[in-house]
């Protein structure tokens, strides 16, 4: 059972690049979520998808999309990258949307935008 | 809004002391409260979780209690170890809440 899963482990891209960060669970949850971790700030939403077939913004959504691909997977799209990306990104999954659900992580992407 | 504070990290110990990392909460209604844990490396895990007023939630010689009186959600241990050196998240989440939040973290380190 692998749980949650994330590629690429590492990435460096150039101002201005695109790439997508992908993860996939295999526990069959319904909702699924990207954060991004920064130093002395915890880790804030970027967008989640409570159920297969919808997305929602978080807290930080700007530069950022989303695709929900199935109810397995959830990709997260830095259309241009821009150095203020640079973090590491997790994405987490859980049962459904509810305030005892417990979220699932994966072991992120370290993103570093020169 | 919902909001938590977490003390300011690092904590250092030596093997065996006491453990305190304060959590304390802003939430309307009834949050749950969650710790997490994560080791270098890693991704978050669950630690341990209350979901309403005075349950303690507990795992692997941890623990916490839910107080509403003081919002808090203190995490204590009793004799940590080395393998217990990580950072540690306090989190909350909300009646309906899929946004779940989180403390800014605290990293433990623990000595031999």
């Amino acid at each position: 059972n692998a749980g949650v899963t994330q590629t690429p482990k590492f990435q460096v891209l150039k101002t201005g690049q695109s790439m997508t960060l992908q993860c996939a669970q295999d526990m069959n949850h319904n909702s699924m979520y990207w954060y991004r971790q920064d130093p002395g700030m915890g880790l804030r939403l970027i967008y989640y998808s409570a159920s297969e077939g919808t997305t929602d913004k978080g807290e930080v959504p700007n530069g950022y999309n989303v695709s929900r691909l199935n109810k397995r997977e959830f990709s997260l799209r830095l259309e241009s990258a821009a150095p203020s990306q640079t973090s590491v990104y997790f994405c987490a999954s859980s049962e459904g949307v509810g305030s005892s659900y417990e979220q699932y992580f994966g072991p992120g992407t370290r993103l570093t935008v020169t | 809004g919902n909001s938590v504070t977490q003390m300011e990290g690092p904590v250092t110990l030596s093997e065996e002391a006491f453990l305190t990392i304060n959590c304390t909460y802003t939430a309307t209604g009834y949050p749950s409260l969650f710790w997490y844990v994560q080791y270098p490396g890693e991704g978050l895990q669950l630690l341990l979780k209350a979901t309403k007023a005075d349950d303690k939630g507990s795992n692997k010689g941890f623990e916490a209690t839910y107080r509403k009186e003081t919002t808090s959600f203190h995490l204590e241990k009793g004799s940590v170890q080395v393998s217990d050196s990580a950072v540690y998240f306090c989190a909350l989440s909300g009646p309906g809440g899929f946004k779940t939040i989180f403390g800014a973290g605290t990293r433990l380190f623990v000595k031999a």
